[in-house]
């Protein structure tokens, strides 16, 4: 069974600050990885993927690196801002035929927050 | 184009009714997977759906079922809601590509929140 965890669950940083985010998983046989952001009380937006046969994904400030021997990703978010402040998480899709289909599993998020 | 859009957005039941949400998927994606949100649980897979065919179920009680359109667009219904239904449910959308290797990235509605009191 696939789990997913995110440290750390919550962080408080001033702002202009590089910040790396950490996500783990027991099963390292994943399709792919996704990266989330979600707003108080909305839905989620997709930052970033990572295929299973690649290293890393950069979007903007946003850098996400994965290390699927050791069951790790990281998201790195340069320069950081309070319109950052928001839930990140981290899911990964399982390489498992059919029992996979459409199934993204899920960390329990990093609450951050960046403060002028 | 136009995002995962989900309806109604709010919704308050009371225990023992049933409840219907729906979701469009973004145009041209046919794979509709929901989730549900709760503060204990987090994120839970609860159903797939590709080309009108449930693919792939989560562990959740046969109350919650669904159903996709031949148009994409899906409903999922919850029957004899219970207080621990309350929850913020989430519909995604992708442009499946098969499991060899295709991006197969889901984006999410805007989510539609249940309370049951």
């Amino acid at each position: 069974k696939q789990e997913v965890t995110q440290i750390p669950a919550a962080l408080s940083v001033p702002e202009g600050e590089n910040l790396v985010l950490n996500c783990s998983f027991t099963d390292s046989a994943i399709y792919n990885l996704q990266w989330f952001r979600q707003d108080p009380g909305k839905g989620l937006t997709s930052l970033l993927l990572i295929q299973s046969s690649q290293r890393e994904q950069t979007s903007g400030r946003l850098n996400a690196s994965l290390d699927k021997s050791s069951g790790r990703s990281t998201l790195y978010i340069a320069a950081s801002q309070p319109g950052d402040s928001a839930t990140y998480l981290c899911a990964v899709w399982r390489n498992a035929g059919g029992t996979s289909y459409g199934k993204l599993t899920f960390g329990q998020g990093t609450i951050l927050t960046v403060h002028p | 184009k136009a995002g995962v859009t989900q309806t109604p957005r709010y919704l308050i039941k009371t225990r023992g009714q049933q409840v219907t949400l729906s979701c469009s998927p973004i145009s041209g994606h046919r794979s509709v997977s929901w989730y549900q949100q709760t503060p204990g649980q987090g994120l839970q897979f609860l159903f797939e759906y590709f080309s009108e065919t449930q693919r792939n179920k989560g562990n959740f009680p046969g109350r919650f079922s669904g159903r996709q359109f031949s148009n994409s667009r899906s409903e999922m219904n919850v029957s004899t809601l219970e207080l621990g239904d309350s929850a913020l449910y989430l519909c995604a959308s992708s442009l499946f590509q098969g499991l060899a290797g295709g991006r197969n990235e889901q984006y999410f509605g805007p989510g539609t929140r249940l309370t049951v009191t």
